[in-house]
């Protein structure tokens, strides 16, 4: 069956602007986990989603960073007044119930100019 | 801070088996063991877990030492596509995952 999709695949902006990503979950899978991967490192946790709830957002670095999974299945991750710093590989993954195996997406490679 | 030491590369010769070791010394009783691998520009990809018992599976054995300190991945016959960065990892069911650095293994023709 079909995996976890992300989109866009790439994507490139300009410090100080907003961007939008989206994860569209495997058919059925309540939980969703979004992580972040720099380059030569480990993913990174950044907030998990049961259903439409975020039942862990430790992980996000500050108040520019915010998820929404409004209907329970597809998330976006928003970033706003983006910074070099921000550039990065961003994962989403998820699971049938919190308990189960993750299964990760490709992934979108977010560059800062 | 991840739970687990890798060495941080290994290589292996295609054919043969490529054992991959994993310390987790301050496992608690509740916590698996988990593998996954990440292929170059790909997301991380489930390999297999458990908890005190070996496991295996069609890609991968798991052997987890009796005192649970330590384990081993085990490929059985490594290709070239199995050359991948692989992540062990402890964590109790349904909670997030914290990877470390992981063990970039190398398959040699």
């Amino acid at each position: 069956g079909a995996g976890v999709s992300q989109t866009p695949s790439n994507k490139v902006t300009e410090k100080g602007k907003y961007v939008e990503l989206r994860c569209d979950p495997i058919s059925g899978h309540t939980a969703l986990y979004w992580y972040r991967q720099s380059l030569g490192q480990g993913p990174e946790f950044l907030i998990y989603f049961q259903g439409t709830g975020a039942a862990d957002d430790s992980g996000l670095p500050n108040d520019r960073f915010f998820a929404v999974r409004p209907e329970g299945s597809v998330s976006t991750l928003k970033i706003q007044r983006t910074e070099r710093g921000d550039s990065a590989v961003y994962l989403c993954a998820s699971s049938s119930s919190s308990a189960d195996t993750q299964y990760f997406g490709p992934g979108t490679r977010l560059t800062v100019l | 801070d991840a739970k687990t030491t890798q060495p941080p590369s290994m290589d292996c010769a295609e054919g043969r088996a490529a054992n991959l070791p994993c310390n987790h010394s301050t496992i608690s009783g509740n916590e698996y063991v988990y593998w996954y691998r990440q292929i170059h520009s790909q997301g991380p990809q489930y390999i297999i877990h458990g908890l005190k018992n070996n496991e295996t599976n069609e890609m991968a054995s798991l052997i987890i030492t009796e005192d649970r300190k330590s384990s081993t991945l085990i490929l059985p016959h490594a290709t070239l596509r199995d050359t991948a960065v692989y992540y062990c990892i402890v964590r109790v069911i349904g909670s997030k995952i914290i990877f470390g650095s992981g063990t970039r293994l190398s398959i040699r023709p």
